[in-house]
């Protein structure tokens, strides 16, 4: 059974950088096609996907905001980080991690989301 | 870019009824197409993938149409668990980016 946990921040300031730990079990971000990505939601609107790593270590990244996010798997600790710089009110959201089944274009397990204000 | 639009944005139906769901793509996506049900302060759960394939263990009163630009979500008879809302999703290799349409949020009538 895959599971996706993600942690971090509950609130940050305008201008700050964050930093979200997606922490996994039930598969290997080792094997070949599987991807972890990250999708944000702002309150009562759709989802938007952020970036997605995959097991080969290949990162893409959503084109308007690429120059704000890094993306990185620490395999040994079933982790996936993704931090955004420059924290702005309209960062604020749900922010969900999801396991891309190998070698497809869909998310198929999904963390229960963390909810992150941007707010001095 | 490819965009996916939903339609409708609202649907009010009741228990029992079948409703139909439609995600038009701005080009042709062939069947690289998923549909995802989200409840109020829950994560997306993936109902549908390929255009028709449903996911193990989505009832099979789910159902999905469809290919090129035209698709479709069909709930043959709905159940009270089904009120939420509904998301298409594609992957656009040109620039490389993950699309989800606006959702369709269904409730009851």
């Amino acid at each position: 059974q895959i599971t996706l946990e993600e942690s971090g921040p509950t609130l940050v300031k305008p201008t700050q950088t964050l930093t979200l730990t997606c922490t996994f079990s039930g598969f290997s971000i080792d094997t070949n096609g599987v991807g972890v990505g990250w999708i944000r939601q702002p309150p009562g609107k759709p989802l938007e996907w952020l970036a997605l790593i995959y097991w080969d270590d290949d990162k893409r990244y959503r084109p308007s905001l690429k120059s704000r996010l890094t993306i990185t798997k620490d395999t040994s600790k079933n982790q996936v980080v993704l931090t955004m710089t420059n924290m702005n009110p309209v960062d604020t959201g749900t922010y969900y991690c999801a396991h891309r089944r190998g070698s497809t274009w869909f998310f198929d397990s999904w963390g229960q989301g963390t909810l992150v204000t941007v707010s001095s | 870019d490819i965009q996916l639009t939903q339609s409708p944005s609202f649907l009010s139906a009741s228990v029992g009824d079948r409703v139909t769901i439609t995600c038009r793509a701005s080009q042709g996506i062939a069947s690289y197409l998923a549909w995802y049900q989200q409840k109020p302060g829950k994560a997306p759960k993936l109902l549908i993938y390929a255009a028709s394939t449903l996911e193990s263990g989505v009832p099979s009163r789910f159902s999905g149409s469809g290919s090129g630009t035209e698709f479709s979500l069909a709930i043959s008879s709905l159940q009270p668990e089904d009120f939420a809302t509904y998301y298409c999703q594609h992957l656009s290799s040109d620039p490389y980016i993950y699309i989800f349409g606006q959702g369709t949020k269904l409730e009851i009538k």
